[in-house]
């Protein structure tokens, strides 16, 4: 089955700790995307990435860091120094540069609470 | 990307067509509708998209004003499944490729 996941679905973490949150895609997309969700809001962007080994700040990077080594994977680090951390996350992918079509896919989310 | 205005939250009766209304006054040309549906704690679901033709798939249909100014979207037979945050997004196609997301409408299926 071709799709994203994202792991784990629930995540805790102590505060002052540094936490990094799985996506993996198996779509082929060359975009992938980071969005951070809070209670009754809309999605933000934190971080994308058009291309292996290049991304670019969204929204909200304050306290966040990525990595885009591989096509499949665009893990993110959630730092200390994000004030807020607690929220629910989601990934997604989809093939820039195709016009109009190109929806983006997203992941299950990964709900983190930091204590 | 221009914003977009929709009603907080709806309730629609189970088999009735659901329409939910989208402003976005400020669209430019080169700027499509996109509408997405999120169900609750799962990721955001694609529904459709258009630029000034109404269009139709198997989800839903849209209806775009001749002015462009608003939109609506059509779910023609809404089922207890169709509850769900349903977001309106205008976007450019080329340069910016993100998303922005506002607060949507939550739609509320009635049995």
């Amino acid at each position: 089955d071709g799709g994203i996941t994202q792991s784990p679905k629930y995540l805790f973490r102590k505060e002052g700790q540094n936490v990094t949150l799985s996506c993996e895609q198996n779509l082929n997309h060359d975009a992938m995307y980071w969005y951070r969700q809070d209670p009754g809001q809309g999605l933000r962007l934190i971080y994308y990435s058009q291309i292996v080994n290049d991304f670019q700040k969204g929204d909200i990077a304050e306290g966040y860091s990525v990595s885009r080594e591989k096509k499949e994977s665009f893990p993110l680090t959630v730092t200390s120094a994000q004030k807020n951390p607690t929220a629910f996350y989601l990934c997604a992918s989809s093939t820039p540069f195709a016009g109009a079509y190109n929806e983006q896919f997203f992941g299950p989310g990964t709900r983190l609470t930091v204590l | 990307d221009a914003k977009t205005t929709q009603p907080p939250s709806m309730d629609c009766a189970e088999g009735r067509a659901a329409n939910l209304p989208c402003n976005h006054s400020t669209i430019s040309g080169n700027e499509y509708v996109y509408w997405y549906r999120q169900i609750h704690s799962q990721g955001p679901q694609y529904i459709i998209h258009g630029l000034k033709n109404n269009e139709t798939n198997e989800m839903a249909s849209l209806i775009i004003t001749e002015d462009r100014k608003s939109s609506t979207l059509i779910l023609p037979h809404a089922t207890l499944r169709d509850t769900a945050v349903y977001y309106c997004i205008v976007r450019a196609v080329f340069g910016n490729e993100k998303l922005t997301f506002g607060t949507g409408t939550r739609l509320t299926i009635i049995p």
